[in-house]
């Protein structure tokens, strides 16, 4: 099955720094999604982005379909923003939800 | 706004005993799920059910069953708990490209 791959595993950061995060993919994917966890357990899904960029607000995200790779990034970062950052992609003929998930990055921010 | 709503936050279970945890969602989703999230290893998938009274194995159900009697709940449950079922259990449902998630249950099996 595809494997999915987050990288650092754990990230710490002070307030108002910028941070990427990356994910790989080990086959093409139909959709790809980043979730971000608070530190209480809500996920809280933040792009749905198989492929291109996007961007909410302090938050972006790229996806490079064609070379298995897409990148979160963070900018002006706030403690608000710590949690755990997952990747996941929709199985191979599953359907929406029926997703593989990466171990996550954790990232804390301090003030 | 859209609520999966798990109803235990915190369980804590002794070993043999039958342990259910109810899910439900007001969205009218057809497609919903059972995930298990352990530290270092992310979320996997449990069970999930596309329809009424069907379910499907995901990625680890050995130790588990379903039940989905009606559209808006979705039913975990383990049938004789262990120690290693100890872990948080997440519910979610989903429609086109978006899935929410419930808050979370954490189960302790002592």
């Amino acid at each position: 099955g595809i494997q999915v791959e987050q990288s650092p595993p754990d990230l710490i950061l002070q307030e108002g720094a910028n941070s990427t995060l990356r994910c790989n993919f080990s086959d093409s994917v139909n959709n790809l999604q980043w979730f971000h966890q608070n530190p209480w357990g809500q996920l809280i899904n933040l792009f749905y982005i198989p492929s291109g960029t996007k961007q909410n607000g302090r938050l972006s995200a790229t996806t490079v379909a064609t070379e298995r790779y897409s990148l979160l990034y963070i900018s002006s970062s706030q403690t608000t923003d710590s949690g755990v950052y997952f990747c996941a992609v929709e199985r191979n003929g599953g359907s929406q939800g029926n997703l593989i998930f990466g171990k996550g990055t954790k990232l804390s921010v301090k003030p | 706004d859209v609520k999966v709503t798990q109803s235990s936050r915190y369980l804590v279970k002794r070993t043999g005993e039958k342990v259910f945890l109810e899910c439900v969602q007001d969205m009218d989703h057809e497609n919903m799920f059972w995930y298990r999230q352990d530290p270092g290893l992310g979320l996997r998938l449990i069970y999930f059910s596309y329809d009424v009274k069907m379910k499907e194995k995901g990625d680890i159900p050995e130790g588990y069953s379903v039940s989905r009697e009606k559209k808006e709940r979705f039913s975990l449950i383990l049938e004789s708990a262990s120690t290693n079922q100890t872990s948080m259990y997440l519910c979610a449902s989903s429609l086109g490209n978006t899935i929410y998630f419930g808050e979370g249950s954490w189960l302790t099996v002592v």
